[in-house]
């Protein structure tokens, strides 16, 4: 079955820091990724998306993606977070046979001034 | 900028009651998702749409119902709520019927207290 794996439940990083984020997929054909953020009290806005070509692939707010077959990875990076970045981080992979998308548990981002 | 808006932001109601739970999308999206959030399950698909009056159950589909008699609207029924659906429920959509590969534009999101 398709599932969707973030290992990281909480993560704390200082204002400034580079940010990775990981997600690992099970999925038996050409995966479709998305990365999406929930901010506060708010929906999820979607930051970027994969389905083929250059594995690494850009967001909005600065933030980038790449994708690994070999490691069934598509872990989220930002060189640089700013306080704005706290946030829920929710990887998600396309299943095509059921026409939906299938989530990870999330990630919580905390950011330290 | 798509616009997807949930009835209410919080929810409280008793066991055993019916519980509706609103969606409304000004795009003129084909297809629409309900989805429960619970910490450290992340979301999990209760039902979705992709054309009036038509429904498809999710993962988790078991004590709901759907209803989208317009393609703007999309509701979640709760028939008989129990204290177990006590949740975030959050509602999307996306452009085409494509639900795998279409960009999800998510709703505020409905707090559902079951007392």
């Amino acid at each position: 079955a398709q599932s969707v794996t973030q290992p990281d439940i909480h993560i704390t990083v200082s204002e400034g820091a580079s940010l990775e984020l990981r997600c690992n997929y099970s999925y038996g054909a050409t995966p479709y990724l998305f990365w999406y953020v929930q901010s506060p009290g708010q929906g999820l806005q979607l930051l970027l998306k994969y389905f083929s070509g250059d594995t690494l692939v850009q967001g909005i707010k600065g933030f980038e993606a790449e994708f690994k077959r070999s490691q069934s990875s598509f872990n989220l990076r930002k060189p640089s977070v700013h306080w704005s970045d706290a946030a829920e981080y929710f990887c998600a992979v396309g299943v095509q046979g059921a026409q939906k998308l299938v989530f990870g548990q999330g990630t919580r981002l905390t950011i330290n001034p | 900028d798509v616009k997807v808006t949930q009835s209410s932001r919080y929810l409280v109601k008793r066991t055993g009651e019916k519980v509706f739970l609103e969606c409304v999308q000004d795009m003129d999206h084909e297809n629409m998702f309900w989805y429960r959030q619970d910490p450290g399950l992340g979301l999990r698909l209760i039902y979705f749409s992709y054309d009036v009056k038509m429904k498809e159950k999710g993962d988790i589909p078991e004590g709901y119902s759907v209803s989208r008699e317009k393609k703007e609207r999309f509701s979640l029924i709760l028939e008989s709520a129990s204290t177990n659906q006590t949740s975030m429920y959050l509602c999307a959509s996306s452009l085409s019927a494509s639900g795998y590969t279409d960009t999800q534009y998510f709703g505020p999101g409905t707090r559902l207290t079951v007392l």
